[in-house]
């Protein structure tokens, strides 16, 4: 069964810094794009970033680019979010999803249950 | 703002059709699939449509069905049950921005 396990949520100031992780299991960690989706409160889905399977092509949105970075540790079957500079806007579940193959651009299935970042003072 | 655009709610009667609306451009619908959403109360999204054939998960009932025309895409609920209230979405990748886009959401509430 595919297991994704998000962690590292937190309450943190504006202007600091969280590293969230996403642990995978029951799958080729490797082989599939994975990406994180954001879900500020009473509001819809946004995309935030996502990483190909090998690792070697990152993406972002515009609302995060030069902020926060996507990697992950394939040895580990863990994906990471990297997130500075972070804003009360940034306020959100953070959910990680796995990609349908080694690249980003299709569905994502299935999600983890989230975890919850809270920027404020 | 989202990118692609849905209407942003829905509601309908046991046992009826309804229809949840997504428009788009050629960067993201018109030359991608369309892949829908499922978010319950209080849970994660689920896949509930995905792919050029817009095919259905295991465990997703056949009455759930989506298609695509142009730029523009639909998802279809017939009979329409309780268990359906939902917020819908659907997302696609887009080519100019290099990256996925979702809708901004369509609540379904069945009445």
């Amino acid at each position: 069964e595919v297991q994704l396990v998000e962690s590292g949520g937190n309450l943190v100031q504006p202007g600091g810094s969280l590293r969230l992780s996403c642990a995978a299991s029951g799958f080729t960690f490797s082989t599939y794009a994975m990406t994180w989706v954001r879900q500020a409160p009473g509001k819809g889905l946004e995309w935030v970033s996502a990483i190909r399977g090998s690792g070697d092509y990152t993406y972002y949105a515009d609302s995060v680019r030069g902020r926060f970075t996507i990697s992950r540790d394939n040895s580990k079957n863990t994906l990471f979010l990297q997130m500075s500079s972070l804003r009360a806007e940034d306020t959100a579940v953070y959910y990680c999803a796995k990609g349908y193959n080694i690249s980003p651009q299709g569905w994502f299935d299935p999600w983890g249950q989230g975890t919850l970042v809270t920027v404020s003072s | 703002q989202s990118v692609l655009t849905q209407p942003p709610s829905a509601s309908g009667t046991p046992g009826q059709r309804v229809t949840i609306s997504c428009s788009g451009s050629s960067s993201n619908i018109g030359g991608n699939t369309v892949n829908w959403y499922q978010q319950l109360p209080g849970t994660a999204p689920k896949l509930l449509i995905y792919g050029s054939y817009h095919e259905r998960p295991s465990g997703v009932p056949d009455r759930f069905s989506g298609s695509k025309s142009g730029s523009s895409a639909s998802l279809a609920i017939s009979g329409l049950q309780s268990e359906d209230e939902a917020d819908y979405f659907c997302a696609a990748w887009d080519d100019s921005l290099n990256g996925v886009v979702f809708g901004g959401g369509t609540k379904l509430t069945v009445l």
